[in-house]
């Protein structure tokens, strides 16, 4: 099974600010990597995929990188909207396998 | 728009079963298939299994064969999650999810609402 870590497991910013969150695969996922965000009390919904392209409606402060092992989620600009818990999951291999996830706070 | 919709919260005693429906619209049922997952609280989502809109063949994960079932109605455009011989560490929110194609690859878009199976005695 292939096992993704996501690093930090908590990140706290000031709105404006620059966020970079990391996922990084046991072994390579070539670019067959998703990011969620889960708000508090919602389901998940797909921000990115396949590395690095946005989902429909997502704004374009959100945008991914990354490909083998090592994946990047950047929030360009936070705003107070994006607290929530980010999940990367690997489609690589059936059925795919999530990591931990991020826990994005605003200060 | 495509949705969703999940059936609502169920308390369930230990031994017994629930079934969680997922009705979809805003695209053609039967060219998606559905994936199941369940999240405790502060985990990530687990995968359940998988069924096909389509002709119905289904993919269980190893941890729940025997006591789930996974259907599907193309007449209402509504999939369905059976989880029998519920436990206590059964309790969680229980979540379908489109598998949707895009690059050539299936992504999870859009997820239910969630449904909330709570297993208590």
């Amino acid at each position: 099974e292939i096992v993704l870590t996501q690093s930090p497991a908590t990140l706290s910013l000031s709105p404006g600010e620059r966020a970079t969150l990391s996922c990084r695969a046991s072994q390579s996922v070539s670019s067959y990597l998703a990011w969620y965000q889960q708000k508090p009390g919602q389901a998940p919904r797909l921000l990115i995929y396949d590395a690095s392209n946005r989902a429909a409606g997502i704004p374009a402060r959100f945008s991914g990188s990354g490909s083998g092992t090592d994946f990047t989620l950047t929030i360009s600009s936070l705003e107070s909207e994006d607290i929530a818990v980010y999940y990367c999951q690997q489609r690589s291999s059936w059925p795919g396998t999530f990591g931990q996830g991020t826990k994005l706070e605003i200060k | 728009q495509v949705h969703l919709v999940q059936s609502g919260g169920e308390v369930k005693e230990p031994g017994a079963s629930v079934k969680v429906s997922c009705k979809a619209s805003g695209y053609t049922f039967m060219t998606s298939d559905i994936s199941w997952f369940r999240q405790a609280p502060g985990q990530g989502p687990e995968w359940m299994g998988w069924v096909s809109a389509y002709n119905g063949v289904t993919n269980y994960a190893q941890k729940f064969q025997g006591r789930i079932t996974m259907t599907t109605d193309t007449s209402t455009s509504t999939a369905y999650m059976e989880l029998g011989n519920l436990r206590s560490d059964d309790t969680a929110v229980y979540y379908c999810a489109r598998e949707y194609m895009l690059r050539g690859i299936n992504w999870l878009d859009p997820w239910g609402q969630g449904t909330l199976v709570t297993v208590s005695s």
